[in-house]
C-alpha cells in the first residue's frame, strides 16, 4: 500500500535561512510524487511535482524537490526562506487516489 | 477558468443529522476525488469518482457516499454524524486516468468545513 511519512510535524526558520522539509514515502511502482501548500482556512495548492524524468524538479515560489529512489525520499528544498512561506506542507503520493502525509507546519522567525 | 468550487463553505449539524456537499469540477476535468481533513492532520482519501462511477474508496464506513452526475459535478453525503466527523471536506478534481494530459495532479477547491455538535 501507499503511503507517505513526514518525519518533522512543525520546523521553525528564520526569514532568509534555507530550508528542507523530509518526505519518505511508500509505492509499488514507480511513485507520482508531489507537495503541496496549505495556508491557513485555505484548500491545497501544488508547489510542484514529479513522475518522470530528471529527478530535481523546480516548483513554483521558488521551491525544489529531489527524488531519491534508493532512499524513497522525496525532500523539498528552499533556499532562502521568506516570511509568506509559513503555512502546513504535504507530501503526497500516488495519482487520483492520493496519499498525503500528516504534513509538516513552517513557522518563519522575522 | 474557475478553480473547483465548493458549497456550502461552512455548516454546522448536530449528532446524528445528515449532510450534503456539494463540488464543481474545473471544466473539462472529469474525475472527482473527495478528502477529509481532521485539525492538525493531513488530507485522508474517501473516495474517488469518474464517469459517474466509484473507482477508488478510501477506510470510511458505509456512512459517507457520494455520486458524480452527467456534468461531472459531485456530492458527498454522511449520515448519522458523529462529533468525530467533524473536519474540512475538500474536493478536488482531476483529468480522469486515460484523459490526454493526465499526470495525476489534483487540483483542489477551498474546502466545507464540517462542525457537528
Amino acid at each position: 500500500a501507499q503511503s507517505v511519512t513526514q518525519p518533522d510535524i512543525h520546523i521553525t526558520v528564520s526569514e532568509g535561512a534555507s530550508l528542507e522539509l523530509r518526505c519518505n514515502y511508500s509505492y509499488g511502482a514507480t511513485p507520482y510524487l508531489f507537495w503541496y501548500v496549505q495556508s491557513p482556512g485555505q484548500g491545497l495548492q501544488l508547489l510542484l511535482k514529479y513522475f518522470s524524468g530528471d529527478t530535481l524538479v523546480q516548483g513554483i515560489k521558488g521551491f525544489e524537490a529531489e527524488f531519491k529512489r534508493s532512499q524513497s525520499s522525496f525532500n523539498l528544498r528552499k533556499p532562502s526562506v521568506h516570511w509568506s512561506d509559513a503555512a502546513e506542507y504535504f507530501c503526497a503520493v500516488g495519482a487520483n487516489d492520493m496519499r498525503f502525509g500528516a504534513g509538516t507546519r513552517l513557522t518563519v522567525k522575522p | 477558468d474557475a478553480g473547483v468550487t465548493q458549497s456550502p463553505t461552512h455548516l454546522i449539524k448536530t449528532r446524528g443529522q445528515q449532510v450534503t456537499l456539494r463540488c464543481s469540477p474545473i471544466s473539462g476535468h472529469k474525475s472527482v476525488s473527495w478528502y477529509q481533513q481532521v485539525l492538525g492532520q493531513g488530507p485522508q482519501f474517501i473516495f474517488q469518482y469518474y464517469e459517474k462511477e466509484e473507482r477508488g474508496r478510501g477506510n470510511f464506513p458505509d456512512r459517507f457516499s457520494a455520486r458524480q452526475f452527467p456534468n461531472y459535478s459531485s456530492e458527498l453525503n454522511v449520515n448519522a454524524l458523529l462529533l468525530g466527523d467533524s473536519a474540512l471536506y475538500l474536493c478536488a478534481s482531476s483529468l480522469a486516468p486515460r484523459q490526454r494530459g493526465n499526470t495525476g495532479e489534483l487540483f483542489f477547491g477551498e474546502g466545507s468545513r464540517l462542525t457537528v455538535l
